[in-house]
C-alpha cells in the first residue's frame, strides 16, 4: 500500500522564487511526519519533523490531518537548496514503529 | 555521540555470487535497525527492520536476507545475487523501544551486479 505520495519527481524554480514540495500520506491514526534531504554526495539527513514545528534553513511544513498532507515550503529558494527531498511517515505497528518514505522530489534551484 | 558505519561503500559482483553488506552503530544500545534500498524514481524501499538481536522482520519478499548477530550489528546478505539486486543500500538506526524520533542513516553501499 502506498503510504506516502510525492507527486512531483522534479521541481525546478528560479532563485528567490517560492517553493512547495507536496507530500500526501495515507494513515488513519496519528503518525509522525518527517522531511529528509539528500544533498549531492552527502548522506540522507533529517530536515524537519512535524512535532517540532520549527523552521530549518527557511523551510517549514504543516501537518494537515484533514487533507492528510505535509507539504514542505520555503518563501525564497536558494541555489544551495538544490537536493533530493523525501517525505517520510512513521506509525506504531505492534511493538515497533515502521518508517516509510515517499519516492522523492528533486529540487533544482536555477540561478 | 552516536555514529553509524556501512561497508563496503562500493561493490561490483557477478550474478550468482554471494553478498554481505555490514552495518554497525556506535554510541547507543538496543537500537532499532533498518535496511533500505534507494532506487531512482522509487524512493527508499524498506527491506528489513530489527528490534533486537536475532529479531528480523522483512517487508517485501526478495532474494535478500538480514541478520543481527550482535546488538549494534546489522548484516544484509544474499546467497546468489540477481541483476535486479543492483542498487544503493542504506542502513539506518533509531532509538530503541518503540523507536520514536528520527532515523539516522549510514553513507550507503552501492551494489552493481553484472
Amino acid at each position: 500500500a502506498q503510504r506516502v505520495t510525492q507527486p512531483e519527481k522534479l521541481l525546478s524554480v528560479f532563485k528567490g522564487a517560492p517553493v512547495e514540495l507536496k507530500c500526501n500520506y495515507s494513515y488513519s491514526g496519528s503518525p509522525e511526519l518527517f522531511w529528509y534531504v539528500q544533498y549531492s554526495r552527502q548522506r540522507l539527513q533529517l530536515l524537519l519533523r512535524h512535532i517540532s514545528r520549527e523552521s530549518i534553513k527557511g523551510f517549514t511544513a504543516d501537518l494537515n490531518k484533514g487533507e492528510t498532507s505535509f507539504h514542505l515550503k520555503k518563501p525564497f529558494a536558494q541555489e544551495e537548496d538544490s537536493a533530493m527531498y523525501y517525505c517520510a511517515l512513521s506509525f506504531p505497528s505492534y511493538n515497533f514503529n515502521k518508517f516509510y518514505f515517499g519516492s522523492g522530489t528533486k529540487l533544482n534551484v536555477k540561478p | 555521540s552516536q555514529t553509524i558505519h556501512q561497508w563496503p561503500a562500493t561493490l561490483v559482483q557477478p550474478v550468482g555470487s554471494p553478498l554481505s553488506l555490514e552495518c554497525t552503530v556506535e554510541g547507543t544500545s538496543n537500537p532499532n535497525l533498518y535496511w533500505y534500498r534507494q532506487a531512482a524514481g522509487r524512493g527508499l524501499q524498506l527491506l528489513f527492520y530489527s528490534v533486537g538481536i536475532g529479531q528480523i522482520s522483512s517487508e517485501v519478499p526478495q532474494n535478500l536476507s538480514a541478520s543481527r548477530p550482535q546488538d549494534r550489528q546489522f548484516i544484509l546478505s544474499s546467497k546468489k545475487l540477481l541483476l535486479s539486486d543492483s542498487g544503493f543500500y542504506l542502513c539506518a538506526w533509531r532509538w530503541g523501544g518503540m523507536g520514536t524520533g528520527e532515523l539516522f542513516f549510514g553513507e550507503g553501499s552501492r551494489l552493481t551486479v553484472l
